[in-house]
């Protein structure tokens, strides 16, 4: 079992949806949830991270963590065409010289 | 403020040789973090460097070494190339080694062949 899963997609929606994206981990020592957006041939982009359980919201972003299910997700209101592109999942325990775990990222397409 | 920047874009190398990428951090960061991104994949964590030594490594040979200078900046080098090192090698710098807000570079995509 990966430490990280992410469904890879393709997952297409029509310009105007709520978009749903979603990681599961196993190991409970990680803290810090982070949410990256990559475009083709870019490099990734961070959205949001949270600490621990919890929601927080940007925008149109909301993150969700749920750390008892170990399950953590990204919604994205009124979805525009520019949000096409691969969603990245990373997770850390916050340690001293802490390395991200990334899940293998959700590609969206957001149709006109 | 540039924000992360890697060097060169693009390399392509043989088989066997040796390579150098590099990273300037964000302004006001001191702590680099290097990562492989193969195609379809989400980035590995290689290692990172913070006060200019290696502070954590991933799960990758000693083929891959890094060094960070005074001024914050840092270099990759991997030695003995292989065919499966060809990825999307990515720079993420952040403001110390604990931060949870990392940004990266546009990275530099490296092919072997």
């Amino acid at each position: 079992q990966k430490e990280v899963e992410q469904d890879p997609g393709p997952l297409s929606v029509p310009e105007g949806a709520i978009v749903s994206l979603n990681c599961t981990y196993s190991n409970s020592a990680f803290q810090y949830f982070m949410w990256y957006r990559q475009y083709s041939r870019k490099g990734p982009e961070l959205l949001m991270y949270t600490y621990s359980s919890g929601n927080k919201e940007d925008g149109r972003f909301t993150a969700q963590v749920d750390k008892s299910s170990k399950y953590i997700s990204l919604f994205i209101r009124d979805s525009q065409p520019s949000d096409s592109a691969t969603y990245l999942c990373a997770m850390s325990a916050g340690n001293y010289g802490q390395n991200f775990v990334f899940g293998p990222g959700t590609r969206l397409s957001v149709l006109p | 403020d540039a924000g992360v920047t890697q060097s060169p874009t693009h390399l392509i190398k043989t088989r066997g040789q040796q390579v150098t990428l590099r990273c300037s951090p964000k302004s006001g960061h001191d702590t680099v973090s290097w990562y492989q991104q193969a195609l379809g994949q989400g980035p590995q964590f290689i290692f990172q460097y913070y006060e200019e030594e290696e502070r954590q490594r991933g799960n990758f040979p000693d083929r891959f070494s890094g060094h960070q200078f005074p001024n914050y900046s840092s270099e990759l080098n991997v030695n003995a190339l292989l065919l499966g090192d060809s990825a999307l090698y990515l720079c993420a710098s952040s403001l110390d080694s604990r931060s949870a807000e990392a940004f990266f570079g546009q990275g530099t995509r490296l092919t072997v062949v």
